[in-house]
This record gives structure tokens, C-alpha cells and sequence, in this order.
């Protein structure tokens, strides 16, 4: 079975930090693309960054550049999103989502910032 | 970066057909920003129905259709089903980064 799991949302502080992960399981993790995406409650979906599968390439929306970095482990199926100098308008559901085209998402984790 | 525009929200009737436009800031929409569709239902994760402007993955159901229509990417959707009422956003790659649209409400009624 496939699987795309998001894990290590949280409350933090404005100014705090977060590491998010995303373990994919039942495809091949290492041959594709990963993608953050997050949604503020009540509006809609916002590409956040991308990573390249062997790593060497990130993306990332301009809010988030300098604050945000990605890695993977592709040995562990794990990708990671650091997030530092987190501010009120970062809160959102995080989804990543990978596989061919995008085919699989996660069910995605919620982060809040907030004092 | 570059902002993707959709239409806020549509309504078609049962059985009908509706057209989903993606407009982009940058100029007319083409293959090489490889549009996705994609589609999320209260309470769940988002679901990608169309990649690469018209190519579906095999979940998609055959009333769906992607294409590029006037500069613009376009979802179509034929025979409308009251399964089908969701939130339907348009993505599109700038050579790496992407850009959601803001998404388009679609209500079957």
C-alpha cells in the first residue's frame, strides 16, 4: 500500500522552529520529486518548496526562502522541511505530496504559531 | 513570483458541463507548465486528477478532461456527477517553482 505520512506539526512560538517529515512507504521514495504545499485554515492551497530526488535541487516560495530548507534521506524514504523564524502566517496544514505526477499526498500536519 | 488566477467559484447542473479556466500573470498558459489539476473535499487531503495539462491517473473518472483553451489551462467537466461538488485548484510549473491558483469552488446543483 502506498503511503505519504506527514509528521512533526505543532504549536510554537513566533520566532520558534519546526522540523517536518514526510516517509513515504509502498513506491519507489528516491526516484521522485517532493512537494510542501500548505493550506491556512479556510482558504486555499499554497505551494511552499520542492525537492529534486537525489536532493540537489530546492525550491521555495518567496515568504518562506531563507527561513524554510529541505534534505532527504532517500535511504530512509524521509524527506524534511526546516522551518526557523516562524511567524503568525506560517500556521497552515502542511501536505507533501510525491510519485509520478503527483499521485500520492499526505494527510498532512498541522503547525500553529502562535503566542 | 508569478500569480495563477481561477474562477472563484461555478455551479453546473447534474449531468451537466462546466470548463475550469487557469490563468497566468506571466502570459499564456502552455505545455511546459505542465498544469496539474487537483481536487479537495471538505475535511480531506487534496486528490491530482489531471497532470501534464490532460494526462489522468487512472483514479480519475473518464468526465474529467484537461486542455489548454485560449492561452488559458482548462478543466472540463461532462456528465457532472453531485460527487464531484469539491474545490478544484489549478498548479503550474515556472521552470522549478510552482504556483497554485486560487481555486475554484464547484458546486453541482
Amino acid at each position: 500500500e502506498v503511503q505519504l505520512v506527514e509528521s512533526g506539526g505543532g504549536l510554537v512560538q513566533p520566532g520558534g522552529s519546526l522540523r517536518l517529515s514526510c516517509e513515504g512507504s509502498g513506491f519507489t521514495f528516491s526516484s521522485f520529486w517532493v512537494i510542501w504545499v500548505r493550506q491556512p485554515p479556510g482558504k486555499g492551497l499554497e505551494w511552499v518548496a520542492n525537492i529534486k530526488p537525489d536532493g540537489s535541487e530546492t525550491y521555495f516560495m518567496d515568504s518562506v526562502r531563507g527561513r524554510f530548507t529541505m534534505s532527504r534521506d532517500n535511504a530512509k524514504n524521509l524527506q524534511s522541511l526546516q522551518m526557523t523564524s516562524l511567524r503568525a502566517d506560517d500556521s497552515a496544514v502542511y501536505y507533501c505530496a510525491s510519485g509520478g505526477n503527483l499521485a500520492y499526498w499526505g494527510q498532512g500536519t498541522l503547525v500553529t504559531v502562535s503566542s | 513570483q508569478a500569480a495563477v488566477t481561477q474562477e472563484p467559484s461555478l455551479t453546473v447542473s447534474p449531468g451537466g458541463t462546466v470548463t475550469l479556466t487557469c490563468v497566468s500573470t506571466t502570459g499564456p498558459v502552455t505545455s511546459g507548465h505542465s498544469a496539474y489539476w487537483v481536487q479537495q473535499k471538505p475535511g480531506q487531503a487534496p486528490r491530482t486528477l489531471i497532470h501534464g495539462t490532460s494526462n489522468k491517473h487512472y483514479w480519475t473518472p473518464a468526465r474529467f478532461s484537461g486542455s489548454l483553451l485560449g492561452g488559458k489551462a482548462a478543466l472540463t467537466l461532462s456528465g457532472a456527477q453531485p460527487e464531484d461538488e469539491a474545490e478544484y485548484y489549478c498548479l503550474l510549473n515556472y521552470n522549478g517553482p510552482w504556483v497554485f491558483g486560487g481555486g475554484t469552488k464547484l458546486t453541482v446543483l
